[in-house]
């Protein structure tokens, strides 16, 4: 049981270049999210899903995209990345809405 | 704006003391109020949580006071250990299953042996 697993654990980019930030749970979760962490400024949400198909905006949603296809994954694009998406990215999930957000252990990106 | 602004930012103990680290939030509908622990490279994982029908909820070592008068909630980490070096935050959600979980921007805590 893996739980919630994110890939690739660091990358660099240059400006303007895309990636696709990958999360996948094997716990049947509905709910997914994406947050990006940064010194001092704690975790911010950037988008989440409640189930396949369905995607709404969180608190830093702009100059990132978002689709479910399936429950158990969430990729997280950057189209045109930018030096203010320098962060560590993390992707949660939860099954209820009572239960605990599961953490994967986080992307590193850097863009020069 | 910040929903939920914690202090300290960062915080020394020594081994056994007393660590206490707080929350406070402007928004009501919170109902739901969870306390996360980050070690370094890794994600954060739920350590205890509570609602605001309750004062104080405790497990183990770990304590969440809440005051829903004043709007504030702390975390009390009794007999610190090295082991509990980690960031802290503070988070809440608010009322009828809002999605979204807001966070403190984290406490870091060192223990000293």
């Amino acid at each position: 049981n893996a739980g919630v697993t994110q890939t690739p654990k660091f990358q660099v980019l240059k400006t303007g270049q895309s990636m696709t930030l990958q999360c996948a749970q094997d716990m049947n979760h509905e709910y997914m999210s994406w947050y990006r962490q940064d010194p001092g400024m704690g975790l911010r949400l950037i988008h989440y899903s409640v189930g396949a198909g369905i995607t709404d905006q969180g608190e830093v949603p702009n100059g990132y995209n978002v689709s479910r296809s399936t429950t158990e994954d969430f990729p997280l694009r950057l189209l045109s990345a930018a030096p203010s998406q320098t962060s560590v990215y993390f992707c949660a999930t939860r099954g209820t809405v009572n239960s605990p957000l599961h953490f994967g252990n986080g992307t590193r990106l850097t863009v020069t | 704006q910040q929903q939920v602004k914690q202090s300290p930012q960062s915080l020394i103990v020594q081994k056994g003391g007393i660590s206490i680290i707080n929350c406070a939030y402007e928004n009501t509908a919170f109902d739901y109020f969870p306390w996360y622990q980050q070690f370094p490279g890794k994600g954060p994982a739920l350590l205890i949580a509570i609602r605001p029908d309750v004062s104080e909820k405790k497990e183990g070592r770990f304590t969440i006071s809440f005051n829903k008068s004043a709007k504030q909630f702390s975390l009390h980490i009794m007999d610190s250990q090295p082991g509990d070096s980690a960031t802290y935050f503070c988070a809440a959600r608010s009322q009828g299953g809002s999605e979204k979980l807001v966070f403190g921007k984290g406490t870091k805590l060192t223990v000293n042996p």
